[in-house]
């Protein structure tokens, strides 16, 4: 079975510095694929950045990058230069068949 | 354009009514999923359809039925509504079923029963 952790129920940060939620997950699957979604107070579900398992490099998408290590298991999101806007419920996801999503860390960035 | 929507917003109603959810995608992809958020923020699909053929049906009570009229809609019934299907319901999307393609949510449906 799949299973999907985010140890971090809250985290916050301070504007513009930046901030790492973690991410583990349990799987026999060799290839699959992983996901950070952001769900901000609207209840959107937006894809923030996406890893392929057999890929080594890390997936970038401006300020959001990953530190995906396989043999870890781990799956980690850091969020540079923290915004406003990235106020938000941030869920990792991983996907052999289905999609399951962790429980979900909630981010506040204080001005 | 809204990619993929869900109406109604917001369902509130009463034990033992049944209701439906609706959703629609104009992004021409060919999956379509349903999802169930519960009070402590708990994300578990529920259906995936593929070209209108269900592929996904996981442990849900036989009262959801889902429909998928087209490859576009995929529309959630739900029988004899209890007091734990309170919850939010996401509709989404993706290009195929392979995994790698990115699901597109809509906005969620809230569902309260009472």
């Amino acid at each position: 079975a799949q299973t999907v952790t985010q140890s971090q129920p809250e985290m916050s940060v301070q504007e513009a510095e930046t901030v790492t939620l973690s991410c583990t997950y349990d799987t026999s699957e060799n290839n699959y694929y992983l996901f950070w979604y952001k769900q901000p107070p609207s209840r959107q579900m937006i894809l923030v950045i996406r890893q392929e398992a057999y890929k080594q490099q890390n997936a970038t998408e401006n300020r959001f990058s990953v530190n995906f290590q396989k043999a870890a298991k781990s799956f980690s999101l850091k969020i540079s230069d923290s915004q406003l806007g990235d106020t938000a419920m941030y869920f990792c996801a991983f996907r052999a068949n289905n999609l399951f999503f962790g429980t979900g860390t909630r981010l506040t960035v204080i001005p | 354009d809204t990619a993929v929507s869900q109406t109604p917003k917001y369902l509130v109603t009463q034990m033992g009514n049944d209701k439906s959810i609706k959703c629609e995608q104009n992004l021409g992809h060919d999956t379509m999923y349903w999802y169930k958020q519960d009070s402590k923020k708990f994300l578990k699909i529920m259906f995936s359809y593929n070209n209108k053929e269900l592929i996904i049906n996981e442990t849900v009570p036989n009262r959801f039925s889902p429909k998928s009229p087209d490859k576009a809609h995929l529309n959630l019934h739900i029988n004899s509504l209890e007091l734990g299907d309170s919850a939010v319901y996401f509709c989404a999307s993706s290009q195929d079923s392979s995994g790698w393609e990115t699901q597109y949510f809509g906005p969620g449906t809230r569902l309260l029963v009472l």
